[in-house]
């Protein structure tokens, strides 16, 4: 167990709906970053928040959003859903700011099927 | 930019097999490198990882050590058990991780 948690487990819905993912980084963790893994395209780096402010953008699509909260959880929103973003959706934290050094402990995952 | 190649799979072997894994890198500056496992249904677990060249990582049997001179981080065991049936992603951290493809390897008694 990472101490990284999401929520929830698995979600289905259909095209063109808005759904929300949660997660809780480790205890004392200041850094979230959000990834989607798909089959075709594989890991990939979404977005990463530090202390509530954003710190990095990946392929993160304009549909897509995220923030961070004062209690340092963060939440991704997907909206107007396709049915190319079913895919598992990890959350990650780290201690600090997300030096080249620092692990990133990962979540369960969320598994996003829209039909 | 940054990237990851891990050699494709699938990967079977059987139990007491030693196991290779191939990962090279291509990346500006001197990032981290990592091997995380994902087991069947379950998240990413971190295996192993090393932060400067020549460091070597390690942990349960797994080793990799990381070679600027080949930019590659090959994981490798020497005896595998069923218990290692999983998917072996190699990364490299330079603020974000960029993941290699991922190995699937299956262990059979």
């Amino acid at each position: 167990d990472s101490g990284v948690t999401q929520t929830p487990k698995h979600l289905i819905t259909a095209t063109g709906q808005r759904v929300t993912l949660r997660c809780s980084p480790r205890s004392g963790d200041l850094s979230v970053y959000w990834y989607q893994q798909s089959l075709d395209q594989g890991l990939q780096f979404l977005i990463q928040y530090y202390n509530g402010e954003e710190r990095a953008k990946g392929n993160i699509l304009e549909r897509f959003s995220a923030q961070q909260f004062p209690d340092l959880h963060s939440e991704l929103n997907l909206s107007s859903l396709e049915l190319g973003d079913s895919a598992l959706y990890f959350c990650a934290s780290s201690a600090l700011r997300g030096g080249i050094g620092e692990t990133q402990y990962f979540g369960p995952g969320t598994r996003l099927l829209v039909l | 930019g940054n990237s990851v190649t891990q050699m494709e799979g699938p990967v079977t072997l059987s139990e007491e097999a030693f196991l290779t894994i191939n990962c090279t890198y291509t990346a500006t500056g001197y990032p981290s490198l990592f091997w995380y496992v994902q087991y069947p249904g379950e998240g990413l677990q971190l295996l192993l990882k090393a932060t400067k060249a020549d460091d070597k990582g390690s942990n349960k049997g797994f080793e990799a050590t990381y070679r600027k001179e080949t930019t590659s981080f090959h994981l490798e065991k020497g005896s595998v058990q069923v218990s290692d049936s999983a998917v072996y992603f190699c990364a490299l951290n330079d603020y974000k991780l960029s993941f290699g493809a991922g190995t699937t390897v299956t262990v059979r008694a």
